[in-house]
C-alpha cells in the first residue's frame, strides 16, 4: 500500500517555463514533508521542505504547496533549466516517529529542453 | 562538510556469499539512516541510529541483515548469505536530530 503517491512516471517542459510535480498522499498522520532531487548515480539530494502548519514554503526557484485536506502538494520550478532534469522524489514523515523515518513516492523524471 | 560518504560504490557478489557495506556521516550529525531502493521505486527505510543507538527497524531488514554503529560515527551495513532479491542500491544518509536527511550516492550491490 503506496502511502505516498507521484502518479505521474515523466514530465516535458522547454526551458524558461513552470514545472510542477505532484504528490499524493494517504496517512493523515504525515506533518512533514520533503522533496528531493536525484541525478542518475548519485544519492538523492534535499531540495525543500514544509511543515503541515503552513501551506506554502518558497526557495528561490522552488516552491511547496500543501494542501492538507486533499492530502496533496506540489512542487512548482520557475523558471525551469535544463540542469533541473532529474528525478524528483516526494517524501513524508510524521512527528510520531521523531521525523525519523521518510517514506519516498516512486519518484517523477522531470525532462527540461533547451 | 564533506558529505555523506559510502564504500563501495558498486559490489558484485555470488548469492550465498556475506558483503559489508560501510557509511561515514556527516560528522556533526547524530541520525543515521540506511535506506535500500530498487529499480522504479522510491528509497526504503532498512534503520537508523541516534548516536551509537539503533533505535528503528524496518520489517525489510530480514535476519540476514545486520547494522552498527558503534562509536557514534561510521556505520557498517551487513548482508549474510545473499540473495539475488537483495540486489539493490543501498543507501545510507545522515541529519542532524529531525532535520532534513542528506544522502550519500549509495553503495549498488548485485547478487549472481
Amino acid at each position: 500500500d503506496q502511502q505516498v503517491k507521484q502518479n505521474s512516471p515523466s514530465l516535458s517542459v522547454q526551458e524558461g517555463r513552470i514545472s510542477i510535480l505532484n504528490c499524493d498522499y494517504t496517512n493523515s498522520m504525515f506533518d512533514y514533508f520533503l522533496w528531493y532531487k536525484k541525478y542518475p548515480a548519485e544519492g538523492p539530494t534535499f531540495l525543500i521542505s514544509i511543515s503541515s502548519i503552513k501551506d506554502k514554503n518558497e526557495d528561490g526557484r522552488f516552491t511547496v504547496f500543501l494542501n492538507k485536506s486533499a492530502k496533496h502538494l506540489s512542487l512548482h520550478i520557475v523558471p525551469s533549466q535544463p540542469g533541473d532534469s532529474a528525478v524528483y522524489f516526494c517524501a513524508a514523515s510524521e512527528l510520531n516517529s521523531g521525523y525519523s523515518t521518510l517514506t519516498f513516492g516512486k519518484g517523477t523524471m522531470l525532462l527540461v529542453s533547451p | 562538510d564533506t558529505g555523506v560518504s559510502q564504500d563501495p560504490r558498486h559490489k558484485i557478489t555470488k548469492r550465498g556469499q556475506n558483503v559489508t557495506f560501510r557509511c561515514d556521516p556527516i560528522s556533526e550529525h547524530n541520525r543515521l539512516y540506511w535506506y535500500r531502493q530498487t529499480l522504479g521505486q522510491g528509497p526504503e527505510f532498512l534503520t537508523y541510529f541516534q548516536n551509537e543507538a539503533q533505535l528503528e527497524k524496518s520489517r525489510l531488514l530480514s535476519d540476514r541483515f545486520s547494522a552498527e554503529r558503534p562509536k557514534g560515527s561510521f556505520s557498517t551495513l551487513e548482508i549474510q548469505r545473499t540473495e539475488q532479491g537483495d540486489s539493490a542500491m543501498y543507501l545510507c544518509a545522515s541529519s542532524l536530530g529531525g532535520g532534513p536527511l542528506h544522502f550519500g550516492n549509495g553503495t549498488r550491490l548485485t547478487v549472481t
